[in-house]
């Protein structure tokens, strides 16, 4: 079956760095793009990044834009959110997620990760 | 960046009755170009992540039961559950992918009364 798993979460302090990965199976990952979302504690979901299926197109929320990094691996089916400067308010739980068409990566999101924690806390 | 909006921050329905969450966009997110409205409604319930239920406004995701459905074109938008049920109690969101950066309305979490 469809499926993202996330991992690379963890306390960090701020001003260090991080790197999430999303393993994904069951679909033709290299035909998608890609997004990360994350939610903090409590609080709303917040769109973070989407990266075209070839890795061409790069998208970032301004709270993000500078210091994080999303990059794939095709042959790996695999994800990644480099996380650079971290801030407290970057504390949240990383979503990956795969649009539910592969002809446009602006679509609903169709497939959810459970997530990985991220505390950026001294 | 278009501003997504739900109404209300949260409400308590009895079951079997029916329950109403709006969401409004600060700009049109209806496409001109494939005649649709860029948005989504997901449903969270906690510990999990979310879970897509309609799209393009209307069309309920497979597998979705048809007492939630959604309406509304242009800015305004509706996602209603006919009939409450007990597991139908999350926080809902509204999201637009009209273009970057997708953006959700800040929830509706939905309770029994």
């Amino acid at each position: 079956q469809v499926q993202l798993v996330e991992s690379g979460g963890g306390v960090v302090q701020p001003g260090r760095s991080l790197r999430l990965s999303c393993a994904a199976s069951g679909f033709t990952f290299g035909n998608y793009g890609m997004h990360w979302v994350r939610q903090a504690p409590g609080k709303g979901l917040e769109w973070v990044a989407v990266m075209s299926y070839d890795g061409s197109d790069k998208y970032y929320a301004d709270s993000v834009k500078g210091r994080f990094t999303i990059s794939r691996d095709n042959s790996k089916n695999t994800l990644y959110l480099q996380m650079n400067s971290l801030r407290a308010e970057d504390t949240a739980v990383y979503y990956c997620a795969k649009p539910y068409g592969s002809e446009s990566y602006y679509l609903p999101l169709d497939v959810w990760g459970q997530g990985t924690t991220v505390t950026v806390s001294s | 960046d278009i501003v997504m909006t739900q109404s209300p921050d949260s409400l308590a329905v009895s079951l079997g009755e029916r329950a109403t969450i709006n969401c409004k966009s600060s700009q049109s997110v209806f496409y001109s170009s494939n005649n649709k409205n860029h948005l989504a409604w997901y449903q969270q319930k906690p510990g999990q992540p979310p879970k897509l239920l309609i799209y393009w406004a209307s069309t309920r995701e497979s597998g979705v039961p048809d007492r939630f459905s959604g309406s509304g074109s242009g800015t305004d938008f509706t996602l209603t559950i006919s009939s409450l049920q007990a597991e139908d109690v999350a926080v809902y969101y509204c999201q637009q992918y009209y273009g970057p950066p997708m953006t959700f309305g800040q929830g509706t979490k939905v309770d029994i009364k």
